[in-house]
């Protein structure tokens, strides 16, 4: 099992610009999140999803979008990068939110310049 | 809403120290409370968990945590830190079947 994989684990955008981050994972788990980790703020989470096709908000959702077609795909979607997105990004999965165990992708730093 | 405090930001110490690190949650019902480790240049792993029973939890490498129920903690113990504990650990917490909360995470590094 690959686990949880991201790509690009290295991100370099200017103002104004768009991308999606990839994330997938092989283990066939129900839950999937994003988060951002920022210096001295913890991770933030930004959206999370609890199947197919249901996606919802987290903390820190302006900016963001996601969707959820298929049970190992989660894409997070900036539409308009700015400065302050600047950050490192996890993409996480569990068999249930909030009870079990979350596995990490090994993160997308993203640079807003 | 559930929220998670950790105290120390920033936690020195030398080889063989003992370590408590604090972590204060904030729920209303039945949590779940979990303890990550991000060693440098990686991503979170799981350290430990607490669903329900014996409230003392022991995880990986050495390392436990108590829940105090009266006092709304989960605090990580270790009786002897080790070089490659150097890392940095985050509390975290859920409500149930819901998302997690994670606090602002504890920084240690550990002196040879």
């Amino acid at each position: 099992n690959a686990g949880v994989t991201q790509t690009p684990k290295f991100q370099v955008l200017k103002t104004g610009q768009s991308m999606t981050l990839q994330c997938a994972q092989d283990m066939n788990h129900e839950y999937m999140s994003w988060y951002r980790q920022d210096p001295g703020m913890g991770l933030r989470l930004i959206h999370y999803s609890v199947g197919a096709g249901i996606t919802d908000q987290g903390e820190v959702p302006n900016g963001y979008n996601v969707s959820r077609s298929t049970t190992e795909d989660f894409p997070l979607r900036l539409l308009s990068a700015a400065p302050s997105q600047t950050s490192v990004y996890f993409c996480a999965s569990t068999r249930q939110g909030g009870v079990y165990e979350q596995y990490f992708g090994p993160g997308t730093r993203l640079t807003v310049t | 809403a559930q929220s998670v405090s950790q105290h120390n930001h920033h936690v020195i110490l030398s080889e063989a120290a003992s370590l408590e690190l604090g972590c204060n949650y904030s729920y209303g019902g039945t949590v779940n409370l979990f303890w990550y480790v991000q060693y440098p240049g990686q991503h979170l792993q799981l350290l430990l968990k607490y669903f329900s029973g014996d409230p003392l939890v022991k995880g990986i490498k050495g390392f436990e945590a108590e829940f105090i129920k009266s006092k709304f903690s989960f605090n990580l113990r270790k009786p002897s830190v080790q070089w490659s504990d150097t890392a940095e650990y985050f509390c975290a917490v859920s409500g149930g079947y819901q998302k997690v909360t994670f606090g602002t995470g504890t920084k240690l590094q550990v002196i040879p």
